[in-house]
């Protein structure tokens, strides 16, 4: 079985430039995470898609960050424009069904982001 | 404001050692708890998940306990060996939300 995939797996930008990440989750999972992981800290979550509805998005800083999922297959996070501190690790996750505490979750290998 | 702690924040033991990973939450109105390992440049991996009304889980050489009194969760590896070398990172579920993962412990098993 084939694992979350996530793309580019590293990028290094200019403050106030726009950037974009790409994540496929596993085949036949329906909910999609993204979190932002800064070093030395754990993953916060971003943003929650089931199917391609948001479930949750209280924690996305909705001025810069927009995300979406059409078809409710892929996804795709972009930042714009971007600061300082959005440097991290952005890793995308998914889960086979809705209920998303008692599932288990996939990582993908993580877009590691920095801003200059 | 929810949130997790983990202690300590790095750990080096040598090979063979049996070892416990603290990790505290304030809050008692847990859902569940779950312990990820990262390693290096990749995602987490899921370990354990214990939930509100277990006291622990085991799968092979991890156990894993809950007491949502005191909150606190531990992680216990026994025999540990350098591919246990990785960052370890607790979660805890809330009701009606989603995990709060704390900042790990980096764990480093020398031969």
């Amino acid at each position: 079985e084939a694992g979350v995939a996530q793309s580019p797996r590293y990028k290094i930008i200019e403050k106030r430039q726009s950037v974009a990440f790409w994540c496929n989750p596993i085949s036949g999972h329906a909910t999609l995470y993204w979190y932002q992981q800064i070093l030395g800290q754990g993953p916060k979550l971003l943003i929650q898609f089931q199917n391609n509805g948001v479930v949750d998005d209280s924690q996305l800083p909705k001025d810069r960050f927009s995300a979406e999922r059409l078809k409710g297959v892929d996804s795709t996070l972009k930042i714009q424009p971007a600061k300082l501190e959005d440097s991290a690790v952005y890793l995308c996750a998914s889960s086979l069904g809705r209920t998303s505490l008692s599932d288990t979750q996939y990582f993908g290998p993580g877009t590691r982001l920095t801003v200059l | 404001k929810q949130e997790v702690t983990q202690i300590p924040a790095a750990l080096s033991v040598p090979e063979g050692e049996n070892l416990v990973l603290n990790c505290s939450f304030t809050d008692s109105a847990i859902y569940n708890l779950q312990w990820f390992r990262q390693d290096p440049g990749k995602g987490l991996t899921s370990l354990l998940l214990i939930q509100s009304s277990q006291r622990e889980q085991t799968s092979g050489r991890l156990n894993a306990s809950l007491d949502k009194s005191s909150g606190r969760s531990t992680l216990y590896i026994a025999a540990s060996q350098p591919g246990d070398s990785a960052t370890y990172l607790c979660a805890k579920g809330n009701y009606g939300q989603n995990f709060v993962f704390g900042p790990g412990t980096r764990l480093s098993v020398l031969p």
